[in-house]
Protein backbone atom coordinates (compact mmCIF):
# COMPACT_ATOMS: atom_id res chain seq x y z
CA UNK A 1 0.00 0.00 0.00
CA UNK A 2 1.23 3.24 -1.26
CA UNK A 3 1.40 6.54 0.83
CA UNK A 4 -0.76 9.21 -1.44
CA UNK A 5 -2.13 11.99 0.32
CA UNK A 6 -4.31 15.01 -1.71
CA UNK A 7 -5.31 18.18 0.61
CA UNK A 8 -7.15 19.82 0.98
CA UNK A 9 -10.04 16.99 0.90
CA UNK A 10 -12.81 18.68 -0.26
CA UNK A 11 -12.80 23.00 -1.23
CA UNK A 12 -15.42 25.62 -1.97
CA UNK A 13 -14.55 28.60 -3.90
CA UNK A 14 -16.09 30.91 -6.02
CA UNK A 15 -16.94 31.12 -9.52
CA UNK A 16 -13.35 33.26 -10.89
CA UNK A 17 -11.15 32.35 -7.94
CA UNK A 18 -8.19 30.32 -8.61
CA UNK A 19 -7.38 27.80 -6.66
CA UNK A 20 -4.72 24.47 -5.98
CA UNK A 21 -4.70 21.33 -4.89
CA UNK A 22 -1.43 19.37 -3.16
CA UNK A 23 -0.80 15.80 -4.02
CA UNK A 24 2.00 14.07 -2.01
CA UNK A 25 3.67 10.42 -2.28
CA UNK A 26 6.78 8.82 -1.83
CA UNK A 27 9.26 9.67 -3.83
CA UNK A 28 11.30 6.64 -4.00
CA UNK A 29 11.10 4.46 -7.11
CA UNK A 30 9.06 6.90 -9.01
CA UNK A 31 7.71 6.40 -12.76
CA UNK A 32 4.98 9.12 -13.34
CA UNK A 33 2.37 10.82 -11.48
CA UNK A 34 -1.05 11.20 -13.53
CA UNK A 35 -3.77 13.48 -12.60
CA UNK A 36 -7.27 12.69 -13.28
CA UNK A 37 -10.92 15.01 -12.87
CA UNK A 38 -13.69 12.80 -12.17
CA UNK A 39 -17.44 14.23 -12.25
CA UNK A 40 -20.29 13.16 -10.06
CA UNK A 41 -22.09 10.09 -12.00
CA UNK A 42 -19.57 10.25 -14.75
CA UNK A 43 -16.30 8.26 -14.65
CA UNK A 44 -12.33 9.30 -14.09
CA UNK A 45 -10.85 11.54 -17.43
CA UNK A 46 -7.35 12.09 -17.45
CA UNK A 47 -5.92 15.25 -17.33
CA UNK A 48 -1.88 14.96 -17.55
CA UNK A 49 0.66 11.96 -16.80
CA UNK A 50 4.12 13.72 -15.63
CA UNK A 51 7.53 12.21 -15.37
CA UNK A 52 10.37 14.49 -14.74
CA UNK A 53 11.04 16.42 -12.21
CA UNK A 54 10.07 20.24 -12.73
CA UNK A 55 7.44 18.63 -15.40
CA UNK A 56 4.87 21.72 -15.96
CA UNK A 57 1.57 20.58 -18.03
CA UNK A 58 -1.36 23.06 -18.70
CA UNK A 59 -4.22 21.79 -20.47
CA UNK A 60 -6.78 24.74 -20.59
CA UNK A 61 -6.94 26.74 -17.43
CA UNK A 62 -5.57 24.17 -15.47
CA UNK A 63 -1.94 23.12 -15.19
CA UNK A 64 0.17 21.20 -12.50
CA UNK A 65 3.82 21.10 -11.45
CA UNK A 66 5.80 18.37 -10.70
CA UNK A 67 8.46 17.68 -7.69
CA UNK A 68 9.69 13.90 -7.73
CA UNK A 69 12.56 14.73 -5.51
CA UNK A 70 10.55 15.98 -2.55
CA UNK A 71 7.44 14.01 -4.03
CA UNK A 72 5.00 16.33 -4.53
CA UNK A 73 2.45 17.76 -7.11
CA UNK A 74 0.74 20.69 -7.50
CA UNK A 75 -2.70 20.89 -9.33
CA UNK A 76 -3.99 24.50 -10.31
CA UNK A 77 -7.37 25.54 -11.74
CA UNK A 78 -7.19 29.88 -12.84
CA UNK A 79 -10.13 31.43 -12.65
CA UNK A 80 -12.73 28.36 -11.51
CA UNK A 81 -16.07 27.99 -13.54
CA UNK A 82 -18.69 25.91 -12.29
CA UNK A 83 -17.61 23.01 -14.79
CA UNK A 84 -14.13 22.79 -13.34
CA UNK A 85 -16.75 21.28 -9.96
CA UNK A 86 -14.96 17.83 -9.75
CA UNK A 87 -13.42 15.39 -7.73
CA UNK A 88 -9.25 15.69 -8.50
CA UNK A 89 -7.11 12.39 -8.17
CA UNK A 90 -3.52 12.13 -7.92
CA UNK A 91 -1.88 8.64 -9.14
CA UNK A 92 1.74 8.14 -8.76
CA UNK A 93 3.18 5.05 -10.45
CA UNK A 94 5.75 3.65 -8.42
CA UNK A 95 5.99 -0.05 -10.69
CA UNK A 96 6.14 -0.65 -14.25
CA UNK A 97 2.20 -2.10 -14.15
CA UNK A 98 0.20 0.11 -12.30
CA UNK A 99 -1.03 3.32 -10.58
CA UNK A 100 -2.17 4.00 -7.20
CA UNK A 101 -4.81 6.38 -6.43
CA UNK A 102 -5.26 9.25 -4.19
CA UNK A 103 -8.36 9.60 -2.57
CA UNK A 104 -8.84 13.05 -4.31
CA UNK A 105 -9.71 16.76 -3.60
CA UNK A 106 -13.34 17.53 -4.22
CA UNK A 107 -13.62 21.09 -5.71
CA UNK A 108 -17.04 22.60 -5.79
CA UNK A 109 -17.25 25.94 -7.64
CA UNK A 110 -20.37 27.95 -6.59
CA UNK A 111 -21.86 29.98 -9.40
CA UNK B 1 -14.24 3.51 -31.20
CA UNK B 2 -16.72 2.38 -28.26
CA UNK B 3 -13.73 3.15 -25.83
CA UNK B 4 -14.42 0.65 -22.49
CA UNK B 5 -17.63 -0.38 -22.18
CA UNK B 6 -19.04 -2.54 -19.13
CA UNK B 7 -22.14 -4.39 -18.26
CA UNK B 8 -24.33 -4.44 -16.65
CA UNK B 9 -24.60 -1.06 -15.07
CA UNK B 10 -26.57 -1.87 -12.43
CA UNK B 11 -27.28 -5.23 -10.59
CA UNK B 12 -28.57 -6.28 -7.01
CA UNK B 13 -27.20 -9.66 -5.77
CA UNK B 14 -28.16 -11.99 -2.58
CA UNK B 15 -25.36 -13.07 -0.28
CA UNK B 16 -24.06 -16.24 -1.78
CA UNK B 17 -25.07 -15.85 -5.68
CA UNK B 18 -22.39 -15.06 -8.01
CA UNK B 19 -21.98 -13.25 -11.33
CA UNK B 20 -18.99 -12.15 -14.09
CA UNK B 21 -19.07 -8.20 -14.43
CA UNK B 22 -17.86 -7.40 -18.84
CA UNK B 23 -15.42 -5.53 -20.09
CA UNK B 24 -14.57 -4.82 -23.40
CA UNK B 25 -12.34 -2.55 -25.42
CA UNK B 26 -11.94 -1.49 -28.55
CA UNK B 27 -8.49 0.58 -28.50
CA UNK B 28 -6.21 -2.42 -28.61
CA UNK B 29 -4.43 -1.62 -25.03
CA UNK B 30 -2.41 -4.39 -23.74
CA UNK B 31 -2.91 -3.39 -20.20
CA UNK B 32 -6.55 -3.78 -18.61
CA UNK B 33 -7.50 -3.10 -14.50
CA UNK B 34 -10.49 -3.88 -12.38
CA UNK B 35 -10.54 -1.16 -9.55
CA UNK B 36 -13.81 -0.53 -6.62
CA UNK B 37 -14.56 2.70 -5.66
CA UNK B 38 -15.81 2.64 -1.95
CA UNK B 39 -17.36 6.15 -0.51
CA UNK B 40 -14.42 8.25 0.71
CA UNK B 41 -11.68 5.17 -0.32
CA UNK B 42 -10.64 6.41 -4.03
CA UNK B 43 -10.15 3.50 -6.28
CA UNK B 44 -8.93 0.27 -5.20
CA UNK B 45 -7.01 -1.88 -7.57
CA UNK B 46 -8.45 -5.29 -7.51
CA UNK B 47 -6.55 -7.36 -10.35
CA UNK B 48 -5.09 -6.41 -13.53
CA UNK B 49 -3.56 -7.67 -16.86
CA UNK B 50 -0.81 -6.72 -19.24
CA UNK B 51 -1.93 -8.84 -22.11
CA UNK B 52 -3.91 -11.38 -22.75
CA UNK B 53 -3.63 -14.92 -20.51
CA UNK B 54 -1.87 -12.39 -17.90
CA UNK B 55 -3.00 -11.43 -14.84
CA UNK B 56 -1.76 -10.35 -11.09
CA UNK B 57 -3.62 -9.37 -8.32
CA UNK B 58 -3.94 -5.94 -7.23
CA UNK B 59 -3.95 -3.76 -3.47
CA UNK B 60 -8.04 -6.00 -2.73
CA UNK B 61 -8.00 -9.34 -4.97
CA UNK B 62 -9.81 -11.34 -1.94
CA UNK B 63 -13.17 -12.62 -3.59
CA UNK B 64 -12.41 -11.81 -6.84
CA UNK B 65 -11.41 -14.16 -10.49
CA UNK B 66 -10.13 -12.65 -13.31
CA UNK B 67 -9.39 -13.88 -16.69
CA UNK B 68 -7.79 -12.85 -20.32
CA UNK B 69 -8.55 -15.02 -23.13
CA UNK B 70 -7.93 -11.93 -25.53
CA UNK B 71 -6.72 -8.23 -25.78
CA UNK B 72 -10.12 -6.98 -25.72
CA UNK B 73 -12.21 -8.66 -22.72
CA UNK B 74 -11.36 -8.47 -19.28
CA UNK B 75 -14.37 -10.25 -17.33
CA UNK B 76 -14.57 -10.37 -13.45
CA UNK B 77 -15.98 -12.52 -11.38
CA UNK B 78 -17.22 -12.83 -8.07
CA UNK B 79 -18.13 -16.22 -7.24
CA UNK B 80 -19.78 -15.83 -3.84
CA UNK B 81 -20.93 -12.26 -3.56
CA UNK B 82 -20.82 -10.97 0.15
CA UNK B 83 -22.34 -7.45 1.10
CA UNK B 84 -18.24 -6.16 1.54
CA UNK B 85 -18.67 -6.60 -2.16
CA UNK B 86 -21.07 -3.82 -2.51
CA UNK B 87 -19.48 -1.55 -4.37
CA UNK B 88 -19.07 0.84 -7.96
CA UNK B 89 -16.95 -1.49 -10.02
CA UNK B 90 -14.61 0.44 -13.09
CA UNK B 91 -12.84 -1.19 -15.79
CA UNK B 92 -9.85 0.82 -16.87
CA UNK B 93 -7.22 0.19 -19.99
CA UNK B 94 -4.45 1.88 -21.39
CA UNK B 95 -1.19 1.37 -23.86
CA UNK B 96 2.63 1.76 -22.14
CA UNK B 97 4.72 4.42 -23.35
CA UNK B 98 8.16 3.65 -24.42
CA UNK B 99 10.64 4.22 -21.49
CA UNK B 100 11.81 7.60 -19.23
CA UNK B 101 14.96 6.97 -17.71
CA UNK B 102 14.91 3.44 -18.75
CA UNK B 103 11.30 2.99 -16.83
CA UNK B 104 8.33 1.74 -19.14
CA UNK B 105 5.47 4.89 -18.04
CA UNK B 106 1.89 4.22 -18.44
CA UNK B 107 -0.04 6.06 -20.91
CA UNK B 108 -3.48 7.64 -19.31
CA UNK B 109 -5.80 5.28 -18.56
CA UNK B 110 -9.59 4.81 -20.01
CA UNK B 111 -11.99 3.95 -17.71
CA UNK B 112 -15.62 2.71 -18.59
CA UNK B 113 -18.76 3.67 -17.43
CA UNK B 114 -18.79 1.74 -14.15
CA UNK B 115 -21.22 -1.44 -12.65
CA UNK B 116 -22.72 -0.24 -9.76
CA UNK B 117 -23.28 -3.52 -7.19
CA UNK B 118 -25.35 -4.10 -4.31
CA UNK B 119 -25.17 -7.58 -2.11
CA UNK B 120 -27.85 -7.92 -0.05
Amino acid sequence: ILNVEQSPQSLHVQEGDSTNFTCSFPSSNFYALHWYRWETAKSPEALFVMTLNGDEKKKGRISATLNTKEGYSYLYIKGSQPEDSATYLCAPQTGANNLFFGTGTRLTVIP
Amino acid sequence: NAGVTQTPKFRILKIGQSMTLQCTQDMNHNYMYWYRQDPGMGLKLIYYSVGAGITDKGEVPNGYNVSRSTTEDFPLRLELAAPSQTSVYFCASTLTSGTSGGRRILFEQFFGPGTRLTVL
